[in-house]
């Protein structure tokens, strides 16, 4: 199972929205609402951000949101802020009934 | 709350084995699924594979299907992997993570480093 495509970096300034993009397959990415995303800092374990393409645990801001268009899923992040500055990793389910992780994007807040 | 403890850093030998805990509690264990991802230096998370605690049915990534285990003791909430003929690129972070809503992994453990070294 390859990984799922993600850009390498993205970069914004505090208040603008960013938007990462991870590619799949329609055997992960486009077949399943199974897309998550992880936010992660330096030495810090993954805090999940996003479940089921578009879902918010509690106590994630809504400045986060998820959305999926074909084989396409993405993040966007609006009023970005300093501390949303870490690594960000889209996973998915997939048709062999395991998890695949994208490459990972790293946010740059400018 | 949700808290995930996993056991501490661990240095192998290649060809051997190594084997990481984590114990869960504040939740209900039985009812949850456990899945371990492990991340080498600077690189990306990798998943290795997942259990569903309550009946006990597990996956793995192809990569790893020939020299991981996952397995649980639901009497003391814990959940384990084990992964075999150790080399020295599996030398990494590795993490299990919980969810009690279907691909919903809120709590995490704190990463167990393992180094595989001659």
């Amino acid at each position: 199972q390859s990984a799922l495509t993600q850009p390498a970096s993205v970069s914004g300034s505090p208040g603008q929205s960013i938007t990462i993009s991870c590619t799949g397959t329609s055997s992960d990415v486009g077949g399943y609402n199974y897309v998550s995303w992880y936010q992660q800092h330096p030495g810090k374990a993954p805090k999940l951000m996003i479940y089921e393409v578009s879902n918010r645990p509690s106590g994630v801001s809504n400045r986060f949101s998820g959305s999926k268009s074909g084989n396409t899923a993405s993040l966007t992040i609006s009023g970005l802020q300093a501390e949303d500055e870490a690594d960000y990793y889209c996973s998915s389910y997939t048709s062999s009934s395991t998890e695949v992780f994208g490459g990972g994007t790293k946010l740059t807040v400018l | 709350q949700m808290q995930l403890v996993q056991s501490g850093p661990e240095v192998k030998k290649p060809g051997t084995s190594v084997k990481v805990s984590c114990k869960a509690s504040g939740f209900t264990f039985t009812s949850s699924a456990m899945q371990w991802v492990r991340q080498a230096r600077g690189q990306r998370l990798e998943w290795i594979g997942w259990i569903v605690v309550g009946s006990g049915n597990t996956n793995y990534a192809q990569k790893f299907q020939e020299r991981v285990t996952i397995t649980r003791d639901m009497s003391t909430s814990t959940a384990y992997m084990e992964l075999s003929s150790l080399r020295s690129e599996d030398t990494a972070v590795y993490y299990c993570a919980a969810a009690t809503i279907r691909g919903c992994y809120t709590h995490w453990g704190q990463g167990t480093l393992v180094t595989v070294s001659s």
